[in-house]
């Protein structure tokens, strides 16, 4: 069965730092996600991405998070000059249509990232 | 706008016993309707998903959820509780432009 797959599954930085958390979404799919779910806390979108361009963020996707397909199979979320809240699950998931009926966004198993 | 509202943050049942989590949503689309489960420390599992084909849908493990357009709700049901059934779930929507989580349930079983 078609997966999506993330790496690393554990990344810990240091405070300022810049990571780069990398998907891979299935091969046919056209939408893609992000989401953050903080230790405890309920699973929140970040931001929405489709034909190469930013289609919807959330408040949570200021100037120090970005997105990028660099190539046909990756899907990239960089953190910049990262903070201790920073930490938490992410996770990528990708869709095939953009919604609506008989559509499902697939995710990936997450990585957790531990800013120290 | 959308939205989902999970209608209670803790659910505690009796191993043996039916469960019950509710989920209410609102859309200005046709919403696609989920349920996904998370173990500790996993990541997310799909446990069922609503299309138009059906509005009682089964899914994996024996739990099943009812679409119900008139109450705006779809609530996942099993008739009797494992305590491997321990764990987050969250109630989800889909439409033309996001995936909404709702705040999840965290499900207990008592032994």
């Amino acid at each position: 069965e078609p997966e999506v797959t993330q790496t690393p599954s554990h990344q810990v930085t240091q405070m300022g730092q810049e990571v780069i958390l990398r998907c891979v979404p299935i091969s046919n799919h056209l939408y893609f996600y992000w989401y953050r779910q903080i230790l405890g806390q309920k699973v929140e979108f970040l931001v929405s991405f489709y034909n190469n361009e930013i289609s919807e963020k959330s408040e949570i996707f200021d100037d120090q998070f970005s997105v990028e397909r660099p190539d046909g199979s990756n899907f990239t979320l960089k953190i910049r000059s990262t903070k201790l809240e920073d930490s938490a699950m992410y996770f990528c998931a990708s869709n095939q249509d953009r919604g609506g009926s008989d559509t499902e966004a697939f995710f990936g198993q997450g990585t957790r990232l531990t800013v120290v | 706008a959308q939205s989902v509202t999970q209608l209670d943050s803790h659910v505690s049942v009796s191993e043996g016993t039916p469960v019950l989590l509710r989920c209410n949503y609102s859309s200005s689309y046709s919403p696609s309707l989920f349920w996904y489960v998370q173990h500790p420390n996993k990541g997310l599992q799909l446990l069922l998903k609503y299309t138009s084909a059906a509005t009682l849908v089964k899914g994996i493990n024996g739990f099943e959820a009812e679409f119900k357009k008139s109450e705006t709700s779809f609530h996942l049901t099993k008739p009797s509780a494992h305590m491997s059934d321990a764990a987050e779930y969250f109630c989800v929507v889909s439409d033309p432009y996001k995936i909404i989580f709702g705040k999840g349930t965290r499900l207990h079983i008592l032994p």
